[in-house]
């Protein structure tokens, strides 16, 4: 069965770094998401994506952060400068459509920022 | 209260009963789905349920949506001890754009 697979599973960076974190989608869906889980809180909504724009951002998603679809496969989530209160794990989700289509989520990254 | 709030936060069962949890939500929704998340593990869907639909079956899952009150309930049926994980509800929220809102969740823990 196609799943989402994302890349590096745990990662660690000095505050001020810049890191990306790699997803790759299933291969015929169309729309991209980004979601964040702060240890033992509840999974929040970055981003999602469709024809290689992003079509809603939450109030966390600031100009530290952007998204891109760089070839056919991949979408990339970058933090430009890491803080601290950044850390947390990181999920790529992917769906074939837009309302009614489940979204498929990979297992995760890691993001711990020291 | 926030979006996709669930209820109870947490839930200690026996095996074989059945486990009820709750979700609410403020705002208008195309549809709302459940997930299952183990211990730092990632999200596992588990259903769908349209905005214009009322009752949704999967396996030892029933799903019912009531839009009119803004809730939905999910039911596991004959629990057993691999079902203790963590439930949250999601919802898409109908924006014109497309942003998903998961709830706080519910722990449950399921006694062998």
């Amino acid at each position: 069965e196609p799943e989402v697979t994302q890349t590096p599973s745990h990662q660690v960076t000095q505050m001020g770094q810049e890191v990306i974190l790699r997803c790759v989608p299933i291969s015929n869906h169309l729309y991209f998401y980004w979601y964040r889980q702060i240890l033992g809180q509840k999974v929040e909504f970055l981003v999602s994506f469709y024809n290689n724009e992003i079509s809603e951002k939450s109030e966390i998603f600031d100009d530290q952060f952007s998204v891109e679809r760089p070839d056919g496969s991949n979408f990339t989530l970058k933090i430009r400068s890491t803080k601290l209160e950044d850390s947390a794990m990181y999920f790529c989700a992917s769906s074939a459509g837009l309302s009614g289509e489940t979204q498929y989520f990979g297992p995760g990254t890691r993001l711990l920022v020291l | 209260s926030q979006q996709g709030e669930e209820d109870p936060q947490a839930l200690s069962i026996q095996e074989g009963e059945n486990a009820t949890m709750n979700c609410s939500y403020k705002t208008s929704i195309n549809n709302l789905q459940w997930y299952r998340q183990n211990s730092g593990r990632g999200l596992v869907h588990l259903i769908l349920i349209r905005s214009n639909e009322r009752e949704k079956h999967s396996g030892r899952l029933r799903v019912t949506l009531d839009t009119s009150k803004k809730s939905s309930s999910l039911l596991i049926t004959a629990s057993r001890a691999a079902d203790t994980a963590s439930y949250f509800c999601a919802t898409d929220l109908n924006t014109g754009g497309f942003k998903t809102i998961f709830g706080a969740g519910t722990r449950l823990f399921v006694k062998a």
